[in-house]
């Protein structure tokens, strides 16, 4: 079975820092990752995945992740916070032997501060 | 090309009733795939229909159904609805079976009083 446990649950920062977005996994398959968006009231958004290709993955709006195989990890990062990024973000594991079931991790939330 | 669309957007049904809650997937998918989001559970995946036929269903009761029509639209249905049952349920769409990306509809909000 798969698993994600994301590490924060809330992380707040200043807009123009960098965001670190922490995020391991447990997988017995060689997985593929995702990080997905959700602003408030919406629905969820993709903004990378990462599917046994290169370790580093760039996304939508600054976001990128790295895939480290030897620390079952893959952290979400942005060099520099912008307001519109106040929102929750969630990893997420999919094992091919699953067909497209998504494995949720429980979510962070991310505060944007003026 | 359009997103994904869910219908109702938002709904509030009694205890005891049931509910069916429809996905219109975008144009060209063939594989469209049900969650519930809670405050308490998280995102939880309900069950994945490809071409017509469940391909994989979560950990949930009976009381919860789904079905996918020829044109790859789908419904989910929960009977019996009990206060638990409170949740978003997002819908998402993909290419084909095996698809990298999916792509996931507003969602509806159910409550149940």
């Amino acid at each position: 079975a798969q698993s994600v446990t994301q590490l924060d649950s809330h992380v707040s920062v200043s807009e123009g820092t960098p965001v670190l977005l922490r995020c391991n996994y447990s997988s017995s398959y060689s997985p593929s990752l995702f990080w997905y968006v959700q602003h408030p009231n919406k629905g969820l958004q993709l903004l990378l995945k990462y599917t046994s290709a290169a370790t580093l993955v760039k996304g939508i709006n600054g976001f990128e992740a790295e895939f480290k195989k030897s620390e079952t990890s893959f952290h979400l990062t942005k060099p520099s916070a912008h307001m519109s990024d106040a929102a929750e973000y969630f990893c997420v594991v999919r094992i091919k032997a699953a067909g497209n079931k998504l494995t949720f991790g429980g979510g962070t939330r991310v505060l944007v501060k003026p | 090309k359009a997103g994904v669309t869910q219908t109702p957007r938002y709904l509030i049904k009694t205890r005891g009733q049931q509910v069916t809650l429809s996905c219109s997937p975008i144009s060209g998918h063939r594989s469209v795939s049900w969650y519930q989001q809670t405050p308490g559970q998280g995102l939880q995946f309900l069950f994945e229909y490809f071409s017509e036929t469940q391909r994989n269903k979560g950990n949930f009761p009976g009381r919860f159904s789904g079905r996918q029509f020829s044109n790859s639209r789908s419904e989910m249905n929960v009977s019996t609805l009990e206060l638990g049952d409170s949740a978003l349920y997002l819908c998402a769409s993909s290419l084909g079976a095996d698809s990298y990306e999916q792509y996931f509809g507003p969602g509806t909000r159910l409550t149940v009083t």
